[in-house]
């Protein structure tokens, strides 16, 4: 069965510095992969979304990279700020997994400090 | 973007009674909609798909009968915990792809805390 890790349970960065999280599976590509954010007793937010025929994906201070090679996607916060703080999620989707469903990591719970 | 909520957004109930959950999509339809279970420190785990007008499509593990999914209109969805006990004490929380999202992003809804005593 397939397994996502993500690389540790917590970052704690300092503020301005470029946060990286991690996002490893096994076993089959997905067709696409997610990253969202939840913040402490609220449902997740979607930040981006790559394809497995992307490199790269960009949102102002976000990046996104997609290696099937490495069967690894990484998460890029640049110019962190403490408001960045949260837990963020990967979400692979496997064709054939049904319509739009999505299976999360255990997210990474980042600590951008002052 | 889309929104999606939920009601209530936390509730206290004694073992053995039933709690109903809401969730809807405020400004979009969704014909589809995805019910998560959270514990704390762990990542969201995919209860069931609610379809609407159809039955609900539930994960392995999940008890059909214990967690009743109803689809009634395009934008509304309900989870009900039947007989709930201690261990269902968690956070549940509604999604649906939003139509209009050529990138089957999901729109999550804030969340139900559920504390069953």
């Amino acid at each position: 069965s397939q397994k996502i890790e993500q690389n540790s349970e917590a970052l704690n960065i300092q503020e301005g510095k470029t946060a990286t999280l991690t996002c490893n599976y096994t076993n089959y590509s997905p067709a696409y992969l997610q990253w969202y954010r939840q913040d402490p007793g609220r449902g997740p937010v979607f930040l981006l979304l790559i394809r497995e025929n992307e490199k790269e994906k960009r949102k102002e201070r976000l990046k996104v990279t997609f290696d099937t090679t490495l069967k690894q996607s990484l998460f890029h916060i640049t110019a962190s700020q403490p408001a960045d703080s949260a837990t963020y999620l990967c979400a692979p989707s496997y064709s054939g997994a049904g319509s739009y469903q999505l299976t999360f990591g255990k997210g990474t719970k980042l600590s951008v400090i002052p | 973007g889309a929104v999606v909520s939920q009601h209530p957004s936390w509730v206290i109930c004694k073992s053995g009674t039933s709690v109903k959950i809401e969730c809807r999509s405020l400004d979009f339809q969704a014909t589809t909609m995805f019910w998560y279970r959270q514990f704390p420190k762990q990542s969201l785990m995919l209860m069931a798909t609610s379809n609407e007008g159809s039955k609900a499509t539930y994960e392995q593990g999940v008890e059909k009968d214990k967690f009743l999914i109803n689809h009634a209109s395009l934008t509304l969805s309900t989870l009900t915990v039947t007989s709930a006990h201690p261990e269902d004490s968690s956070f549940y929380i509604c999604s649906a792809p939003s139509a209009s999202s050529s990138y089957n992003e999901q729109f999550f809804g804030p969340g139900t805390r559920l504390t069953v005593l």
